[in-house]
């Protein structure tokens, strides 16, 4: 059973600086993929980035990249120039690889717990 | 391209009664997936449609169901509410539910249970 944990229930950083939120996962299977998504008060789940299993390079969409450590089964995100909008809860995924017959893959998403991350001015 | 759409945003029931939510998923994207989210649970996988069919399911009891239709459209049926019913439910969609297709949500039903 696949298996992400966030041991970071809060994060607090100031206004421009740069921030880790931490992401270990476990799976069994060589194919998989990671998802980073934040959620504001609001309740909305907003993707934010993606990691495949067999991806060289580590994925950065803006301010934000994913520091991706294979062999240690982590994905951890990194948000450069944090800014106030970037206060919210943000949730580490995986996908489950199961694959079809027709050689697709589709399936749930696996959540970590999530961890707050708080902006300061 | 207008996001992923839920209706009602927010639902009051009684213990006892049922209740159907709505997702309307982005134009072309004929993957659906819902999710509950507790403070207690976290985020839970209840099932996923595609082209109407249920291809992967979570571990809810049997009161939990759903559907699609074939505009991909789905709904989902709660039947005799508990007070552990109360949540957020999270519907996402995706265009095969394959690979490194990103899920895309939207803004949730807040289903409070009296």
């Amino acid at each position: 059973a696949q298996k992400i944990t966030q041991t970071q229930p809060g994060m607090f950083v100031q206004e421009k600086e740069a921030v880790t939120l931490d992401c270990t996962y476990d799976t069994s299977d060589p194919s998989y993929g990671l998802f980073w998504y934040k959620q504001p008060s609001s309740g909305e789940m907003i993707f934010l980035i993606y990691q495949g299993s067999y991806d060289q390079q580590n994925a950065t969409e803006g301010r934000y990249s994913l520091n991706f450590q294979k062999a240690r089964k982590s994905a951890n995100l990194v948000i450069s120039a944090s800014q106030l909008g970037d206060s919210a809860m943000y949730f580490c995924a995986m996908r489950d690889p199961r694959v079809s017959a027709g050689g697709t893959s589709y399936g749930k998403l696996t959540f970590g717990q999530g961890t707050i991350l708080t902006v300061h001015p | 391209k207008a996001g992923v759409t839920q209706t009602p945003r927010y639902l009051i029931k009684t213990r006892g009664q049922q209740v159907t939510l709505s997702c309307s998923p982005i134009s072309g994207h004929r993957s659906v997936s819902w999710y509950q989210q507790t403070p207690g649970q976290g985020l839970q996988f209840l099932f996923e449609y595609f082209s109407e069919t249920q291809r992967n399911k979570g571990n809810f009891p049997g009161r939990f169901s759903g559907r699609q239709f074939s505009n991909s459209r789905s709904e989902m049926n709660v039947s005799t509410l508990e007070l552990g019913d109360s949540a957020l439910y999270l519907c996402a969609s995706s265009l095969e539910g394959a690979g490194k297709e990103t899920q895309y949500f939207g803004p949730g039903t807040r289903l409070l249970v009296l």
